[in-house]
């Protein structure tokens, strides 16, 4: 069975650096094809994807925010970590990681999400 | 701003017919599959569509997809209340290397 847990802090204070994990089970962020995905949905937003770590360690990022974000990955603990640098207000979001699994082209697997705010 | 176009509200009485529309350009749309996204409130997006006309296991064959040139279109019968959700189209953009998301249409089910 498939699943992504997201874990990381609620509260993140403005400049502050948030770093979420993305733990994994039912596959392995080694085997070929295997990717993961950030996403996140300000309150009231729409979806916004943030970045993305293959099987092979490459790495792709939202060309907007690229500057602030780290994506890494640690397959002996099945976890995919994001780092994003200098939260604002406007970072208040729900982060979500999700699968994709080439060549299939969809997001398949998603975690429930976890909540960050930064006050203002 | 979101790079795909999704209306931003579509309705229709239980038990018919709706249609989603996702538009784009040629850039990403171009040789590039859309898949389709449930999001209900307080839970993970759910994928109904890939490749652009594929469903996952498990989703009813009340939920199809096409695409023609540089738009695409969900479409949901025989819609039941449990239908009422936020769809949003979501593809991989070859040429900027960055996954791209329409900005979502809120279903409603009179």
């Amino acid at each position: 069975q498939v699943t992504l847990r997201e874990s990381g802090p609620a509260l993140v204070k403005p400049t502050q650096t948030l770093t979420l994990t993305c733990t994994v089970s039912g596959f392995s962020l080694s085997t070929s094809g295997m990717c993961v995905s950030w996403i996140r949905q300000p309150p009231g937003k729409a979806l916004e994807w943030l970045a993305r770590i293959d099987w092979d360690d490459d790495k792709y990022y939202n060309t907007s925010l690229k500057t602030r974000l780290t994506i890494s990955k640690d397959t002996s603990k099945n976890q995919v970590v994001l780092i994003m640098t200098y939260m604002d207000p406007v970072d208040t979001a729900t982060y979500y990681c999700a699968r994709y699994n080439i060549p299939a082209t969809g997001l398949d697997y998603w975690g429930q999400g976890t909540l960050v705010t930064v006050p203002s | 701003q979101s790079v795909l176009t999704q209306p931003p509200s579509v309705s229709a009485a239980a038990g018919q017919k709706v249609t989603i529309s996702c538009s784009g350009t040629s850039s990403n749309f171009g040789n590039n599959y859309i898949s389709w996204y449930q999001h209900l409130p307080g839970t993970a997006p759910k994928l109904l569509i890939y490749d652009n006309d594929k469903r996952p296991s498990g989703i009813p064959d009340r939920f199809s997809g096409s695409k023609s040139g540089t738009s695409a279109t969900l479409g949901i019968t025989g819609l039941q209340t449990g239908d009422e959700a936020d769809y949003y189209c979501g593809t991989w953009d070859g040429s900027l290397s960055t996954w791209v998301f329409g900005g979502g249409t809120k279903l409603t089910v009179l």
